[in-house]
């Protein structure tokens, strides 16, 4: 089946820096690519629609300074969480429609963010 | 989207078929019934979908009621790896998911 690999599959990082996680489809091109967050032992949230050549769109209460979205090309979308904090900290996961075929969504593995 | 109703959590049998059920009352006539599952810290995986009629594929089985108000996923022969979360979810063309709460369904030896 298709393939999203996200990277880095965890990272920690200080209080007050950046992080900068990216999403693949590897094997398909994927025009729209979608951002979640998921707390400890709560569902997947959804943040950010991301669209190739386009600005993202925002899930209401999700700060679009703080959680940067590109989407470069039909194969990259990258979420940047600026001047991360505490309360940032969570599993951030994403996944990538494919246009052709079904256009079934597909998951990548996660990326697993502490900061200290 | 729509809201779809799931129990918290289900047990099931190794090797006994695991029936799992979904409520969406409300959902529109150009929705699709979704059904991924998340195994503990990993990206969700995509089971199957379906719009009116019956899918089957190699993981499972969707019955979806002739009202569409509600729908079944039918893992045929679980095994403990299908220990898992099972999200029901309705949706659009958009692709846009609302995950739920889900299922934990466990499996049991």
């Amino acid at each position: 089946g298709a393939v999203v690999s996200q990277h880095p599959s965890w990272v920690i990082c200080k209080s007050g820096t950046s992080v900068k996680i990216e999403c693949r489809s590897l094997d398909f091109q994927a025009t729209t690519m979608f951002w979640y967050r998921q707390f400890p032992k709560q569902s997947l949230m959804l943040m950010a629609t991301s669209n190739e050549g386009s600005k993202a769109t925002y899930e209401q209460g999700v700060e679009k300074d703080k959680f940067l979205i590109n989407h470069a090309s039909l194969t990259l979308s990258t979420l940047t969480v600026t001047s991360a904090h505490p309360e940032d900290s969570s599993f951030y996961i994403c996944s990538a429609l494919r246009t052709s075929g079904t256009g079934e969504l597909f998951f990548g593995e996660g990326s697993r963010l502490t900061v200290l | 989207d729509a809201k779809t109703t799931q129990p918290p959590s289900m047990d099931c049998a190794e090797g006994r078929a695991a029936n799992l059920p979904c409520n969406h009352s409300t959902i529109s006539g150009n929705e699709y019934v979704y059904w991924y599952r998340q195994i503990h810290s990993q990206g969700p995986q995509y089971i199957i979908h379906g719009l009116k009629n019956n899918e089957t594929n190699e993981m499972a089985s969707l019955i979806i009621t002739e009202d569409r108000k509600s729908s079944t996923l039918i893992l045929p022969h679980a095994t403990l790896r299908d220990t898992a979360v099972y999200y029901c979810i309705v949706g659009g063309s958009n692709y846009k998911l609302t995950f739920g709460k889900g299922t934990l369904l466990t499996v049991n030896p």
